[in-house]
């Protein structure tokens, strides 16, 4: 089956402009992550679902990032009013819930860039 | 808090030779420890996790609790194994990862 999709590939955004970042988990993973991943870091974590509950959105780092999850299986990340600082690459990952040692499936990222 | 440290951020080592990408991290429990590779315009994919006790590809990991380290190892590297690798730490009773900056390792031919 297919992994886990995400979309646009690219996103080229003006600063001050929002957008809207897509992630099509694998079917039937009940848990779903964002990461940021700077140029040359790691990714770092944003925020995480199970099903359509966001259960820690610890990692976010202002109002002007959003994530929704309606249905418990597509997720959309918002940024609103973009600045050059959100220019990064990110990451969703799907997984099946809870006990240890479940594996996080990765998507190919969202490049994002802020002019 | 937790945090993943990866003191090499490039590593070269040629054909044949024994490889060893460092990785200690700081928790205060019991973590859970993972290798995440990406190879040359591929996605992120995990490697091996500590649990599991496995050899993938070679590539061993021992958890050192003592040392805090986490350390990645192949006695023979080989030219598919340059990569971009990340070491990542689950803590108990959550879900997300905390990953190190990553090493990006070549190997010479």
């Amino acid at each position: 089956g297919a992994g886990v999709s995400q979309s646009p590939r690219y996103k080229v955004a003006k600063r001050g402009q929002d957008v809207a970042l897509r992630c099509d988990p694998i079917s039937g993973h009940v848990s779903l992550f964002w990461y940021q991943q700077a140029l040359g870091q790691g990714p770092e974590f944003l925020t995480y679902f199970q099903n359509e509950a966001q259960l820690d959105k610890s990692g976010l780092p202002s109002d002007r990032f959003f994530a929704e999850r309606p249905e418990g299986s597509v997720s959309t990340l918002k940024i609103q009013r973009t600045q050059q600082e959100d220019s990064a690459v990110y990451l969703c990952a799907s997984s099946l819930p809870g006990a240890s040692g479940n594996e996080q499936f990765f998507g190919p990222g969202t490049r994002l860039t802020v002019l | 808090a937790q945090r993943v440290t990866q003191p090499e951020k490039l590593l070269s080592v040629f054909k044949g030779a024994p490889v060893e990408l460092k990785c200690n991290y700081s928790y205060s429990g019991s973590p859970e420890l993972f290798w995440y590779v990406q190879y040359s315009r591929q996605r992120l994919q995990l490697l091996l996790r500590h649990i599991s006790r496995e050899s993938i590809k070679g590539f061993t990991a021992d958890l050192n609790k003592g040392e805090t380290s986490f350390h990645l190892k192949k006695p023979f590297a080989q030219e598919e194994d340059s990569a971009m690798y990340y070491c990542a730490l689950r803590g108990l009773g959550n879900e997300k990862l905390t990953f190190g900056t990553g090493t990006r390792l070549t190997i010479i031919p």
